[in-house]
């Protein structure tokens, strides 16, 4: 079984329309979840991360974790042309040293069509 | 805001030569990482360096690989004798004491002809 799975679409939306992104995982020792946008031939950027089970908006997105479930989720709300990307989510445990390995999906892309 | 940047944006090299692929971190951030992307692939892991000394290695990090600091402020990816396999987007990524989270650079494509 993949550390992470992510369903690699391609996903093809109207412009406007509500967008749900998702991955499962199956290492229950992560804590911390991201999702990064990756634009063509460009490095990941950062949108959102969570540390805990629940909801967290930062505008038009919603990420969403349920570690009972090893699942998260992020949702675009009116979706724009402009969001259309590759979107990565990713996952990490923060050891004792501090620093940590991101484990990424292999990521969804996403059209929004105007 | 402040970013990551890399150099160069695009690498071309012939097979069996030694490439050293650069990143500029964050001011004050002090966990460095590389990770590569094969075209059409995941991202991948490579390497954590931290305090001097590399903190945690994939397998795709073998003896051909090395990174280091030479200067306190560039942070610097090696491969001394390139393969065609080792064509992929490498980026860097730096995150700070109190971040939970990496910021990662825009990448340099290796081609290995």
């Amino acid at each position: 079984q993949k550390e992470v799975e992510q369903d690699p679409g391609p996903l093809s939306v109207p412009e406007g329309a509500i967008v749900s992104l998702n991955c499962t995982y199956s290492n229950s020792a992560f804590q911390y979840f991201m999702w990064y946008r990756q634009y063509s031939r460009k490095g990941p950027e950062l949108l959102m991360y969570t540390y805990s089970s629940g909801n967290k908006e930062d505008g038009r997105f919603t990420a969403q974790v349920d570690k009972s479930s090893k699942y998260i989720s992020l949702f675009i709300r009116d979706s724009q042309p402009s969001d259309s990307a590759t979107y990565l989510c990713a996952m990490t445990l923060l050891n004792s040293g501090g620093y940590q390995k991101v484990t990424f999906g292999t990521g969804t892309k996403l059209q929004v069509i105007p | 805001e402040p970013e990551v940047t890399q150099t160069p944006s695009h690498q071309v090299t012939q097979m069996g030569q030694e490439v050293i692929l650069r990143c500029v971190p964050i001011s004050n951030h002090l966990y460095f990482y590389w990770y590569r992307q094969i075209l059409g692939q995941k991202v991948e892991f490579l390497v954590s360096f931290y305090n001097n000394e590399i903190s945690e290695k994939s397998e795709i990090f073998d003896d051909q690989f090395s990174v280091e600091r030479p200067d306190g402020s560039n942070f610097t990816l090696k491969i001394r004798s390139t393969k065609l396999e080792d064509s992929a987007m490498y980026f860097c990524a730096t995150k700070g004491t109190s971040a939970d989270t990496q910021y990662f650079g825009p990448g340099t494509r290796l081609t290995v002809l």
